[in-house]
């Protein structure tokens, strides 16, 4: 079964920080592997999807990396500003499913 | 882009009462609907998925009786909690595939029931 976790839980940083959050899963037999952005109370964005042949994605001060055959991703965020205050979620596609099977997701506030 | 309207966006019933809650894909067909739930600081996880005039797919532990799953068209698909109790309180978000292969999914905003 595949299990997806993500370190820290929880993360406190003043304005300006670069910041780098983690994802692991337990089974590399992945087809993509996405970051989501949730605001309380809200539903999903995402930020950033990677395929299983890719080895990361840029989309302006994010950066998501992927390394398949150890079971890991990392969501890096430059020069982090109090609007990206927010829940980070990682997200697996298994091969031949539409399912997404999340991580625990990442709390991140981001003082000024 | 693809949108997806969730409603209500919270509600509030008594217990032994159930729950409708519906997904509309505004701009485009959504074939698949995927239902999720998340507790508090927990993260989401599946309950069932949705294919537009069959018989929608439960995960394991999920009661099909409880949470009845209904996607009769291309544009809409509705989640009913019945008999609700207080541990049926969770914040649930559905989602539409716009693409394929896990590429591509647009979520709806998410419904807070509070089950007293």
């Amino acid at each position: 079964k595949q299990e997806v976790t993500q370190i820290p839980a929880a993360l406190s940083v003043p304005e300006g920080e670069n910041l780098v959050l983690n994802c692991s899963f337990t089974d590399s037999a992945i087809y993509n592997l996405q970051w989501f952005r949730q605001d309380p109370g809200k539903g999903l964005t995402s930020l950033l999807l990677i395929q299983s042949s890719q080895r990361e994605q840029t989309s302006g001060r994010l950066n998501a990396s992927l390394d398949k055959s150890s079971g890991r991703s990392t969501l890096y965020i430059a020069a982090s500003q109090p609007g990206d205050s927010a829940t980070y979620l990682c997200a697996v596609t298994k091969y031949n499913t539409d399912k997404l099977i999340f991580g625990t997701g990442t709390r991140l506030q981001v003082f000024p | 882009g693809a949108v997806v309207s969730q409603h209500p966006s919270w509600v509030i019933c008594k217990s032994g009462t159930s729950v409708k809650i519906e997904c509309r894909s505004l701009d485009f067909q959504a074939t698949t609907m995927f239902w999720y739930r998340q507790f508090p600081k927990q993260s989401l996880m599946l309950m069932a998925t949705s294919n537009e005039g069959s018989k929608a797919t439960y995960e394991q532990g999920v009661e099909k009786d409880k949470f009845l799953i209904n996607h009769a068209s291309l544009t809409l698909s509705t989640l009913t909690v019945t008999s609700a109790h207080p541990e049926d309180s969770s914040f649930y978000i559905c989602s539409a595939r716009t693409g394929r292969g896990g590429y591509g999914y647009t979520f709806g905003s998410g419904t807070r029931l509070t089950v007293v």
